[in-house]
């Protein structure tokens, strides 16, 4: 059975950091890539971070809003991926989602499996 | 870099069909696609990707109810025999230029 976990959300003063964590278990974990999206209260799904498979040479990509702030990285011996937050705002609040993400084609990658989230609540 | 536009809300009467639009940004109507579906509190679950051609992958467990149509800008999930678990929130997602792009989502209530 895949199972997508994700932890260490809370609530955080504003220009400190955050690390989340996403376990996996249940597939090939070397074979996928990992992407964060979140969801600030109310609001629709927005994109975070991606990082590709070995095979795609485990690179990554950020949204904007992130870029420079959040560094996405896995450890394929664990099966795990991690999001460290730096700097974090008062709109970075929102539940993360961790996604395992197949491959579509070379460097395209899409969410299909889905964590439950964790909240990261950022204020003073 | 892809737009998805989804309208917000659509409803439907329990048992009846529905179908939801997302449309595709100029340029970018040959992009494949995902639909989600959240449903209230819960994380999201990935229905199925549609490809270019029209044709679509459905993941696991999906019921047959729920199918992908359309091959150009605009985009079609389409919910048949509506059952009350159905209400939720439906985000189409694509991908281009080093990004991830949602839709703003179309929240459906069943009647």
């Amino acid at each position: 059975e895949v199972q997508v976990v994700e932890s260490g959300g809370g609530l955080v003063q504003p220009g400190r950091s955050l690390r989340l964590s996403c376990s996996t278990s249940g597939f090939t974990f070397g074979d996928y890539g990992v992407t964060w999206v979140r969801q600030a209260p109310g609001k629709g799904l927005e994109w975070v971070s991606l990082i590709r498979n070995a095979a795609d040479g485990g690179t990554t990509d950020y949204a904007a809003s992130v870029r420079g702030r959040f560094t996405i990285s896995r450890d394929d011996s664990k099966s795990n991926a991690y999001l460290q937050m730096n700097s974090l705002k008062t709109e970075d609040t929102a539940v993360y989602y961790c996604a395992r993400d197949r491959r579509y084609s070379s460097g395209s990658y899409y969410p299909d499996f889905w964590g439950q989230g964790t909240l990261v609540t950022v204020s003073s | 870099q892809p737009v998805l536009t989804q309208s917000p809300s659509a409803s439907a009467s329990l048992g009846a069909s529905v179908k939801l639009t997302c449309t595709l940004s100029s340029g970018h109507s040959h992009y494949a696609m995902a639909w989600h579906q959240q449903q209230p509190e819960k994380g999201p679950r990935y229905l199925m990707m549609l490809h270019s051609d029209g044709s679509h992958t459905k993941g696991d467990g999906i019921p047959d109810r729920f199918s992908g149509s359309g091959s150009g800008a605009e985009r079609y999930l389409t919910i048949s025999s509506l059952q009350s678990e159905d209400e939720a929130d439906y985000y189409c997602q694509t991908w281009g230029g080093g990004i991830q792009v949602f839709g703003g989502g179309t929240k459906l209530t069943v009647l």
